[in-house]
């Protein structure tokens, strides 16, 4: 079936640095979604994007759906206190979603 | 106020016992969907329902049954055959457009079996 590879699983970062993260596949997607998870929480939809190439921001967030369909980025500028959590991508294909595995934010002290 | 609701937050069975998690959504989206979540895993797709009265299985169907009677509601029974059922438990709900892929999710239930 179809996966989609998350990387970093984890990140540790300090206060005001600036994050990075993807997800890839073999797959091609018609969108791709970013979520983020707070503990014992339902996922949040940060970012939806849905043209290849597209390139969009919310506040310091900005992902991009990656021209050949397959990947997609998110970055985080300037990290904060609240920003802790865990980041899920997930492709969608078919009127369904594939989830990546996850990138834990982890802000240290 | 609109929203997904999803209750109980915790829920604590025994083994061998079925036990229904619910789910409500008062956003008039069409398609629901339930997902279980393991710890450091993505969320698998257990059943999805894109109008009243229909519903197709996920990924990881086995061991657990959906009704959709009502376009509010989409109520998801563990049964006794899912062999490791505890696990986080989120319903999700999606509008109609946009491909059904936008979805927003309720707080999620913890389900324990001992």
């Amino acid at each position: 079936g179809q996966q989609l590879n998350q990387s970093p699983q984890s990140m540790f970062i300090q206060e005001g640095e600036d994050v990075s993260m993807n997800c890839t596949s073999s797959s091609i997607f018609n969108t791709w979604l970013w979520y983020k998870q707070d503990p014992g929480e339902g996922p949040v939809l940060l970012i939806a994007l849905y043209k290849a190439g597209e390139l969009t921001s919310n506040g310091r967030l900005t992902a991009q759906f990656g021209i050949t369909r397959k990947d997609s980025f998110l970055n985080i500028s300037a990290s904060i206190p609240s920003d802790v959590g865990i980041y899920f991508c997930a492709g969608g294909f078919n009127y369904q979603l594939i989830w990546g595995a996850g990138t834990k934010l982890i802000i240290k002290p | 106020d609109g929203g997904i609701t999803q209750s109980p937050k915790y829920l604590f069975r025994k083994e061998g016992q079925n036990v229904t998690l619910s789910c409500e959504q008062n956003l008039n989206h069409d398609a629901m969907y339930w997902y279980r979540q393991d710890p450091g895993q993505g969320l698998r797709l257990i059943y999805y329902s894109q109008i009243v009265n229909d519903f197709q299985k996920g990924d990881i169907a086995e061991g657990y049954s959906v009704s959709r009677e009502k376009k509010e509601s989409f109520p998801l029974t563990v049964t006794s055959a899912q062999k490791n059922p505890t696990a986080f438990y989120l319903c999700a709900s999606s509008m109609p457009g946009q491909g059904d892929y936008e979805q927003y999710f309720g707080p999620g239930t913890r389900l324990t079996v001992t």
